[in-house]
């Protein structure tokens, strides 16, 4: 079974430009999570969705927005974007809850 | 409030030797699981264990080891005769096991196998 694949895997922006991720979680998962990773802040938590449903939230401004499609794949999206959102974003999918989330290998983003 | 505390930032040791990586916790549920994760240079987090709340017995998968204790509300990782391969970010996580419960993560302890 293929894991969970994130595109694209580098981006360089630049400020006050907007990006969008994407995210295939594993065949049959229907949960996907992202988090923002930093040297500094270590794992951040952003969203969750279940079904297109965001079941939940972190603490990040509204310029972080996702959205999950009928086929379970995710996209985030940054607007506005600023030079502490250099980080990688990671995505991660589960069957359902409480299950094991199984991650993909990240985007790394960098703002210039 | 849940949280995940891995107090060993950075740990170096020669390969061969045992090396225990630290975790502690804290929830109020009284049912929840626990979780080790390996983040190699490549950036990927690869799962490792689920152990749940209700089973407190030791689990063993090579080189690896896990010790859950209770009664401490800790979560240890050991690895036995480390290898170079071995050198990653490992993380520990925690999570309810209610529907909408999200996983909380340590910040991590980096592991440095030196040759």
């Amino acid at each position: 079974k293929a894991g969970v694949t994130q595109t694209p895997r580098y981006l360089i922006k630049t400020r006050g430009q907007q990006v969008t991720l994407s995210c295939s979680p594993i065949s049959g998962h229907r949960s996907v999570s992202w988090y923002q990773q930093t040297p500094g802040q270590g794992l951040q938590f952003l969203f969750e969705y279940f079904s297109e449903t965001q079941r939940n939230k972190g603490n990040f401004p509204g310029r972080f927005s996702g959205r999950q499609f009928s086929n379970s794949r995710s996209e985030m999206n940054v607007s506005t974007l600023e030079l502490g959102d250099s980080a990688l974003y990671l995505c991660a999918s589960r069957l359902g809850s409480p299950d094991t989330q199984y991650f993909g290998p990240g985007t790394r983003l960098t703002v210039l | 409030a849940q949280k995940v505390t891995q107090a060993q930032t950075e740990i170096s040791v020669v390969e061969k030797e045992d090396v225990t990586l630290d975790c502690v916790y804290e929830t109020r549920d009284t049912t929840y699981y626990l979780f080790w994760y390996k983040q190699p240079p490549s950036g990927e987090l690869v799962f490792l264990i689920r152990r749940n709340s209700f089973d407190e017995q030791n689990e063993i998968s090579g080189r690896y080891s896990w010790n859950f204790q209770k009664s401490t509300s800790s979560f240890n990782f050991t690895i036995t005769a480390s290898q170079v391969v071995d050198s990653a970010v490992y993380f520990c996580a925690l999570s309810g096991m209610n529907r909408d419960d999200k996983i909380i993560f340590g910040k991590g302890t980096r592991l440095h196998i030196l040759p």
